[in-house]
């Protein structure tokens, strides 16, 4: 069944830390993108993804990084958490053009 | 540019009441429509879509219409359950990969 995972779903960890989410989809699809979500529900793109080996800061600044090395595969990595890295984080692909994003169920990230 | 702007909540409704939640857009050209559906813990999932002017999506009972006189994309539903609590957001995408632009988010919360 096509879909989107992501993984870990929680996630905690103390100040400093190295961490990599996990982001796959079994769709094909070329674009790939990271949002964080604050407590008051907005989305903020963070990162995007045109295809392999292409990728793009988007609209909120963001410490992390992001690779895409294949098709279906775009983690994001924080090389020092800070409890400011607190949130929601979720990952979503399209096939692009006019039509909708799929969603990840999320990783929900606290930073001690 | 492009953008979404989405009535704000909380809204707070009892069970069997008719819904709707305001969503108007600025767009160049002709975008696709979304609402998605986000409930807690979980990630967005696209509740319906339109594609064209004049066009109505629908699903679960949830019915929106594409406006593009007034520029808008009203959420309704004529008889809300307990089970329709959620967050809901309005989207809109248009045809270069990353416009893709969401609402702020309505949480909803339907009482017996």
């Amino acid at each position: 069944e096509a879909d989107i995972y992501q993984t870990p779903r929680y996630l905690v960890i103390g100040t400093g830390k190295k961490i990599t989410l996990e982001c796959s989809q079994t769709m094909g699809h070329d674009k790939m993108y990271w949002y964080q979500q604050d407590p008051g529900m907005e989305l903020h793109l963070i990162h995007y993804s045109y295809g392999v080996n292409s990728t793009e800061k988007g609209d909120l600044s963001s410490e992390s990084t992001v690779s895409r090395i294949r098709t279906e595969h775009f983690p994001l990595t924080l090389e020092s958490a800070r409890p400011s890295h607190t949130s929601q984080y979720l990952c979503a692909s399209s096939p692009g053009g006019y039509n909708e994003q799929f969603f990840g169920p999320g990783t929900r990230l606290t930073v001690l | 540019g492009n953008s979404v702007t989405q009535m704000e909540g909380p809204v707070t409704l009892s069970e069997e009441a008719f819904l709707t939640i305001n969503c108007t857009y600025t767009a160049t050209g002709y975008p696709s429509l979304f609402w998605y559906v986000q409930y807690p813990g979980e990630g967005l999932q696209l509740l319906l879509k339109a594609t064209k002017a004049d066009d109505k999506g629908s699903n679960k009972g949830f019915e929106a219409t594409y406006r593009k006189e007034t520029t808008s994309f009203h959420l309704e539903k004529g008889s809300v359950q307990v089970s329709d609590s959620a967050v809901y957001f309005c989207a809109l995408s248009g045809y270069t990969g990353n416009q893709f632009y969401f609402g702020t988010g309505t949480s909803l919360t339907v009482i017996p």
